[in-house]
C-alpha cells in the first residue's frame, strides 16, 4: 500500500517563499508528482521527480529523496494567485498504469 | 483543443438514488480515469478505463460502475446513494496506461446527497 503524508494547511505572504513538504511510505515507487488545485476546478500538473535532486521550473521547484521517502514543492515570490491546494502524488510501480495515489493536499494562503 | 469535459457540473440526488456522471476525454486522449474527491481530501482512485474494458479499480463497493464508449467518452455510474457518496468526481484522461506529464483533470462534477 503508499501512505502520503503533507500539512493540512500553511500561510505565506506576498513576495515570500515558501516550501510544502511531502512523506510517502510505498511498496513501489515510479515517481513523485505535484499538483495545484484551485477551489472548485481540476488539479493541474505542476512537477514530476522520479531521480533524487532538484527539479526547478520558473518560481517552482520540486525536491526528492527516495532513501528518505521525502520530496518538498518549493515557491519562490509568492503571488496571491498561488493561494491554492497542492497535491503531493506517488506514481505506480514500474510497468504499471499510471495511476497517481494522492496525499490529502496542503491548502496555502498567501496574504498581502 | 477542448480538454477534459465533465457533465454536469453541479447535482443534487436523494439518498438510494441512482446517478450517472459523463466524462468526454482530451482530443487525442484513450485512457479514463475516475477518482473522488470529499471536501479536504486528496483525490481517491475509483477505476480506470481503456478499450472499453475496466482496467483497475481503487477500493470502491460495486455500487460505482462505470463504461467507455468506442469513441473513447466515460460515464460514472453510482447506484443506492448515501449520504457519504457527496464529494466532487473528476475525470482524468491520458494518452495510453502509462502517460504521466499528459495526464489531465476535469474540472468536475459536485455530487451533494440529502
Amino acid at each position: 500500500g503508499q501512505n502520503i503524508d503533507q500539512p493540512t494547511e500553511m500561510t505565506a505572504t506576498e513576495g515570500a517563499i515558501v516550501q510544502i513538504n511531502c512523506t510517502y511510505q510505498t511498496s513501489g515507487f515510479n515517481g513523485l508528482f505535484w499538483y495545484q488545485q484551485h477551489a472548485g476546478e481540476a488539479p493541474t500538473f505542476l512537477s514530476y521527480n522520479v531521480l533524487d535532486g532538484l527539479e526547478e521550473k520558473g518560481r517552482f521547484s520540486s525536491f526528492l529523496s527516495r532513501s528518505k521517502g521525502y520530496s518538498y514543492l518549493l515557491l519562490k515570490e509568492l503571488q496571491m494567485k498561488d493561494s491554492a491546494s497542492y497535491l503531493c502524488a506517488v506514481g505506480p510501480p514500474s510497468g504499471g498504469s499510471y495511476i497517481p495515489t494522492f496525499g490529502r493536499g496542503t491548502s496555502l494562503i498567501v496574504h498581502p | 483543443d477542448a480538454g477534459v469535459t465533465q457533465s454536469p457540473t453541479h447535482l443534487i440526488k436523494t439518498r438510494g438514488q441512482q446517478v450517472t456522471l459523463r466524462c468526454s476525454p482530451k482530443s487525442g486522449h484513450d485512457t479514463v480515469s475516475w477518482y473522488q474527491q470529499a471536501l479536504g481530501q486528496g483525490p481517491q482512485f475509483i477505476f480506470q478505463y481503456y478499450e472499453e474494458e475496466e482496467r483497475q479499480r481503487g477500493n470502491f463497493p460495486d455500487r460505482f460502475s462505470g463504461h467507455q464508449f468506442p469513441n473513447y467518452s466515460s460515464e460514472l455510474n453510482v447506484n443506492a446513494l448515501l449520504l457519504g457518496d457527496s464529494a466532487l468526481y473528476l475525470c482524468a484522461s491520458s494518452l495510453n496506461l502509462k502517460s504521466v506529464a499528459g495526464y489531465t483533470f476535469g474540472s468536475g462534477t459536485r455530487l451533494t446527497v440529502v
